[in-house]
């Protein structure tokens, strides 16, 4: 069975501050994906980023930033100088190669405060 | 195009009452999803199209809980005998299947809130 843990309920920092999100994952598929999706407080979820489980490198875009370690099964976010816009619920998903479900985490809650 | 719309975005039944949720999707999407959201939860996978077959379902689909997507367009679930524990938003997701470039991007709606008195 396929299961994503995110430790971080909610996490408060104030504007400026990075902040990393953990995710760590479990699954017996050999290839798979790993995401990360942001719900704003409109409700509705927004991709952010797709790794596939061959490629470890670390990506960067602009402020976000993801660190995926396959020996520790983490697939870790940081959002660098984060700013009020950046307050939303992360969610880090577990996806199988055929692109069917995403298994998803419970959510952080992140607040940045001006 | 404007992205995935569901309708309608609030309902409130009576427990033992059926409602029924409709999801249009982006229209070159060949994929169509539903998902169970909670409060304070992830969402949780329920079943996908493909076109228009219904190629997996949860095991948190039970019985009275019904999709379909006829035309391989707009889809809607339908829930029958609705229970308190059927509260929840119910979102719909579309996507473009076929090449690993784009697996997995899933384009949600704003969802449909039930509320189950």
């Amino acid at each position: 069975a396929q299961k994503v843990t995110q430790a971080q309920t909610e996490i408060s920092v104030v504007e400026k501050e990075d902040v990393t999100l953990d995710c760590v994952y479990e699954t017996r598929d050999t290839t798979y994906y790993l995401f990360w999706y942001k719900q704003p407080p409109s409700g509705e979820l927004v991709f952010l980023i797709r790794r596939n489980s061959f490629d470890e490198q670390n990506e960067i875009s602009g402020r976000y930033s993801w660190n995926f370690q396959k020996s520790t099964s983490s697939f870790n976010f940081t959002i660098t100088a984060s700013q009020v816009v950046d307050s939303a619920v992360y969610f880090c998903a577990l996806g199988e190669t055929s692109g069917s479900r995403l298994t998803f985490g419970e959510g952080t809650q992140l607040t940045v405060n001006p | 195009d404007t992205g995935v719309s569901q309708n309608p975005r609030h309902k409130i039944t009576k427990r033992g009452q059926n409602v029924t949720f409709r999801c249009d999707p982006i229209s070159e999407h060949n994929r169509l999803y539903w998902y169970r959201q909670t409060l304070g939860q992830g969402p949780e996978f329920l079943t996908y199209f493909q076109n228009e077959a219904q190629l997996e379902k949860s095991r948190l689909l039970s019985d009275r809980f019904s999709a379909e997507r006829p035309k391989g367009s707009f889809s809607t679930l339908e829930i029958q005998r609705t229970e308190q524990g059927d509260s929840a938003m119910y979102l719909c997701a579309s996507s473009l299947a076929g090449t690993p470039a784009n697996t997995g991007e899933l384009f949600f709606g704003e969802g449909s809130r039930l509320t189950v008195l």
